[in-house]
């Protein structure tokens, strides 16, 4: 158990639709980050988030945002939705030391979302 | 447990061998380079980490080689047990962490 909880495990909506995706990272971590996972494009980052700011973004598109909240948590919104957003949506966390990430990410189980 | 990609590289070892997972990365300055692991229907798990002033670094039962002049990583995984099937990403840092797509180790009892 990596201590980030991720949910809904799965989710299964339709084309146009809003989705909402929860990570709690590990206690003290005061970074996340959101992973898509699809068959075809391995793990691409989308956005990193630092003690509630974003810190660093990375292919995530425009219909798709993210927030960090004061206890941390996050959560990544994926609206008007299409069906290559199907995959998977993995949250992690990580240790900063001195406002710099160690390299170690501390990954959940992941969300899988289809959408048909 | 679920797939994460049927479309990866694969590795197929005996039990008790030792494994070479190769990894090409693009960014000459990437200062950092891990390893993960990915098991079915789970998150990757951090197995071993090298920084770019080193060549080689050793864990247990794990090490990675660092060849900055071709921009190559490997993983070596010795007395391979089934256990360690899964998918094996390299990733490296720059700014942030961008992951290599992964190779899959299949292991034989």
């Amino acid at each position: 158990d990596s201590g980030v909880t991720q949910t809904p495990k799965h989710l299964i909506t339709a084309t146009g639709q809003r989705v909402t995706l929860r990570c709690s990272p590990r206690s003290g971590d005061l970074s996340v980050y959101w992973y898509q996972q699809s068959l075809d494009q391995g793990l691409q980052f989308l956005i990193q988030y630092y003690n509630g700011e974003e810190r660093a973004k990375g292919n995530i598109l425009e219909r798709f945002s993210a927030q960090q909240f004061p206890d941390l948590h996050s959560e990544l919104n994926l609206s008007s939705l299409e069906l290559g957003d199907s995959a998977l949506y993995f949250c992690a966390s990580s240790v900063e030391v001195g406002g710099f990430n160690t390299g170690e990410l501390f990954f959940g189980e992941g969300s899988r979302l289809t959408v048909l | 447990g679920e797939s994460v990609g049927l479309h990866l590289p694969t590795l197929s070892v005996q039990e008790g061998d030792n494994s070479i997972i190769n990894c090409a990365y693009s960014n000459s300055a990437s200062d950092y380079f891990i390893w993960y692991k990915q098991e079915s229907g789970k998150g990757p798990q951090f197995i071993i980490d090298i920084r770019s002033n080193m060549d080689k670094r050793q864990g247990q039962r794990v090490t990675v080689l660092l060849n900055k002049t071709v921009k190559h990583l490997s993983l070596q995984i010795a007395a391979t047990q089934p256990g360690d099937s899964a998918v094996y990403f390299c990733a490296e840092s720059y700014s942030t962490l961008t992951f290599g797509k992964g190779t899959m180790l299949l292991v034989s009892p």
